[in-house]
């Protein structure tokens, strides 16, 4: 069965720090990958996804994240942050061709002055 | 652009009484909305998978005579829980694809209704 994987529940930064929040997913085949982030009292708003293709994808808003097969990873990063970031992020996965998500339990990114 | 909205986004209901949430599909029709549940500091869970004029899909250990789900039009679904107990409080979160090609098939959630039986 799938299962994904988001190791820090809480990462706490300061304002134009680097920062990197983990996703490993196990899954016996191929799959599409996605992070969504959710605002306070807002719903899930994607923030990029994996298809096929290039193993790097980014957003409109400075963060990326690069698919590892070998690795089973798809960690977000971005490399200087803003108070506006802090929010709940999830690391998705679902089958090909299917529109289940299976969600991690969520990194709660809090980015202070 | 597209959006799917919750109602409410707070209900506080007593223990044994049936409490009610709509999701909609403001500006596009989905044939298949998607309801989960999320408990603190647990992933969200797919609840089920409802599907317009037709029976919703439920996925393992979950109780379909408790929670309902009636999908009657493109832009509606509602997940009833009956007979609610405090261990169904929870946050329900639903989610919609839009497949007007507008968005490129993107999967559009709501913006959760967090239930409390009290």
């Amino acid at each position: 069965a799938q299962s994904v994987t988001q190791l820090d529940s809480q990462v706490p930064v300061f304002e134009e720090a680097p920062v990197e929040l983990r996703c490993n997913y196990s899954s016996s085949v191929s799959v599409y990958l996605f992070w969504y982030v959710q605002y306070p009292n807002q719903g899930l708003q994607l923030l990029l996804k994996y298809l096929s293709g290039s193993t790097l994808v980014e957003s409109i808003n400075g963060f990326e994240a690069e698919f590892n097969k070998s690795q089973t990873s798809f960690h977000l990063r971005k490399p200087s942050v803003h108070i506006s970031d802090t929010a709940e992020y999830f690391c998705a996965v679902s089958d090909l061709g299917t529109d289940k998500l299976i969600f991690g339990t969520g990194t709660r990114l809090q980015v202070f002055p | 652009g597209a959006v799917v909205s919750q109602h409410p986004s707070w209900v506080i209901c007593k223990s044994g009484t049936s409490v009610k949430i709509e999701c909609r599909s403001l500006d596009f029709q989905a044939t298949t909305m998607f309801w989960y549940r999320q408990f603190p500091k647990q992933s969200l869970m797919l609840m089920a998978t409802s599907n317009e004029g037709s029976k919703a899909t439920y996925e393992q250990g979950v109780e379909k005579d408790k929670f309902l789900i009636n999908h009657a039009s493109l832009t509606l679904s509602t997940l009833t829980v009956t007979s609610a107990h405090p261990e169904d409080s929870s946050f329900y979160i639903c989610s919609a694809r839009d497949t007007s090609g507008r968005s490129g098939n993107t999967i559009y959630f709501g913006e959760g209704s967090w239930l409390t039986v009290v």
